[in-house]
């Protein structure tokens, strides 16, 4: 069974500053892996698909790189900003197809003004 | 603009009585699935559906129905809910069912029930 695992929990940041967030999962036979940011009170919005043929995927500020071999992915923000602040949630298809996500807990980020 | 509709956002219910939270997509997408999120649980899927008339259980379907009688629209019913699925619930498309196309999220309707 597909276990997603997210570290650290939480994680707060002074504004302007770099960060990486991690995730880790147990079955490396997978076909994409998403990243996803939600606000408190919201929906997920897709961040970053990286398919697993690819080894990075980049979106504005946004870079995320996946190692099936080790089993990981790590989502590497740049010159980060309060607006950032939010759960980032990690998420990878289980059973070989996209029927279900099996998601992280996620990263609470805070980025200090 | 292409979205993934939930109604009602808020919902305070009763034990037993029957409730439908409904999911609409405009995109034409073929999967939609229902996910339910709980503090220290994180997101768990309920039901997917891989097309119309297609449907399968998730990793917690107990006390749930689904429906899909147009590729549309996803509903998910509550028969006779309990207070244990007092929780926060999220509808979700994507085009195929194939791993290379990324799920939308809808904005996620939460429930109590008393």
């Amino acid at each position: 069974k597909q276990e997603v695992t997210q570290i650290p929990a939480a994680l707060s940041v002074p504004e302007g500053e770099n960060l990486v967030l991690n995730c880790s999962f147990t079955d490396s036979a997978i076909y994409n892996l998403q990243w996803f940011r939600q606000d408190p009170g919201k929906g997920l919005t897709s961040l970053l698909l990286i398919q697993s043929s690819q080894r990075e995927q980049t979106s504005g500020r946004l870079n995320a790189s996946l190692d099936k071999s080790s089993g990981r992915s790590t989502l590497y923000i740049a010159a980060s900003q309060p607006g950032d602040s939010a759960t980032y949630l990690c998420a990878v298809p289980s059973g070989g197809s996209n029927y279900k996500l099996t998601f992280g807990k996620g990263t609470l980020l805070t980025v200090n003004p | 603009e292409a979205q993934v509709t939930q109604n009602p956002r808020y919902l305070i219910t009763v034990t037993g009585k029957k409730l439908t939270v409904t999911c609409s997509q405009n995109m034409n997408h073929e999967y939609m699935s229902w996910y339910r999120q709980d503090p220290g649980l994180g997101l768990r899927q309920i039901y997917y559906s891989m097309n119309v008339e297609v449907t399968d259980k998730g990793d917690v379907p107990e006390g749930y129905k689904v429906s899909r009688k147009e590729k549309r629209n996803f509903p998910l019913i509550l028969e006779s809910p309990s207070p244990n699925q007092t929780s926060l619930y999220f509808c979700a498309s994507s085009l195929e069912v194939q791993p290379t196309y990324e799920q939308y999220f809808g904005p996620g309707t939460r429930l109590t029930v008393t």
